[in-house]
């Protein structure tokens, strides 16, 4: 079955450092979705893109739908404590289904 | 803020019993999911529903799974004789569109087995 792969796997990062994670695939998607989870809590969407190329910034997250469409970016800048988190990126297929595919999360750690 | 709402948030029971997972989607959205997280990995999907049936199942959503609509705001997930390694959150999802939609969810509930 399809597959997303992310990396880092994990990250432990400075306050104030910008912080780069990306999402990779063979198979082609027609949207990609950003989230962020908390330990027990729900996925919470922080990004959407549409297009191929599209390049979209919500505060102090930027991410990017990959020219191929097999791939999509996510970059924080200025990282803050809060910031902690797991996030995770999902694609949702060309099938003509309705269902999006999660990646394998990349785990962010903050340090003060 | 609209949002989706999940009852139990933590639920233990018995191998073998039945347990039922209760969703409220968003009021105007039309597609409904239900996923899956073993603890430590990642979001698996189990279920999509649109237009009072499935859509599209995972191999996870085997004969013991079920879904349901039972009325115009609820969304439920029956899993008929649980076994340990359903031990999971479950997450219920919705989206104003199927396509393009954004996918937004619960908060999640949490189901042990014992």
């Amino acid at each position: 079955g399809q597959q997303l792969n992310q990396s880092p796997q994990s990250m432990f990062i400075q306050e104030g450092e910008d912080v780069s994670m990306n999402c990779t695939s063979s198979s082609i998607f027609n949207t990609w979705l950003w989230y962020k989870q908390d330990p027990g809590e729900g996925p919470v969407l922080l990004i959407a893109l549409y297009k191929a190329g599209e390049l979209t910034s919500n505060g102090r997250l930027t991410a990017q739908f990959g020219i191929t469409r097999k791939d999509s970016f996510l970059n924080i800048s200025a990282s803050i404590p809060s910031d902690v988190g797991i996030y995770f990126c999902a694609g949702q297929d060309t099938s003509g289904t309705y269902k999006y595919i999660f990646g394998t999360g990349t785990r962010l750690k903050v340090l003060a | 803020e609209p949002e989706v709402t999940q009852t139990p948030s933590h639920q233990v029971t018995q191998m073998g019993q039945e347990v039922i997972l209760r969703c409220v989607p968003i009021s105007n959205h039309l597609y409904f999911y239900w996923y899956r997280q073993i603890l430590g990995q990642k979001v698996e999907f189990l279920v999509s529903f649109y237009n009072n049936e499935i859509s599209e199942k995972s191999e996870i959503f085997d004969d013991q799974f079920s879904v349901e609509r039972p009325d115009g705001s609820n969304f439920t997930l029956k899993i008929r004789s649980t076994k340990l390694e359903d031990s999971a959150m479950y997450f219920c999802a919705s989206s104003e569109q199927g396509g393009t939609g954004e996918l937004f969810f619960g908060e999640g509930s949490r189901l042990t087995v014992l």
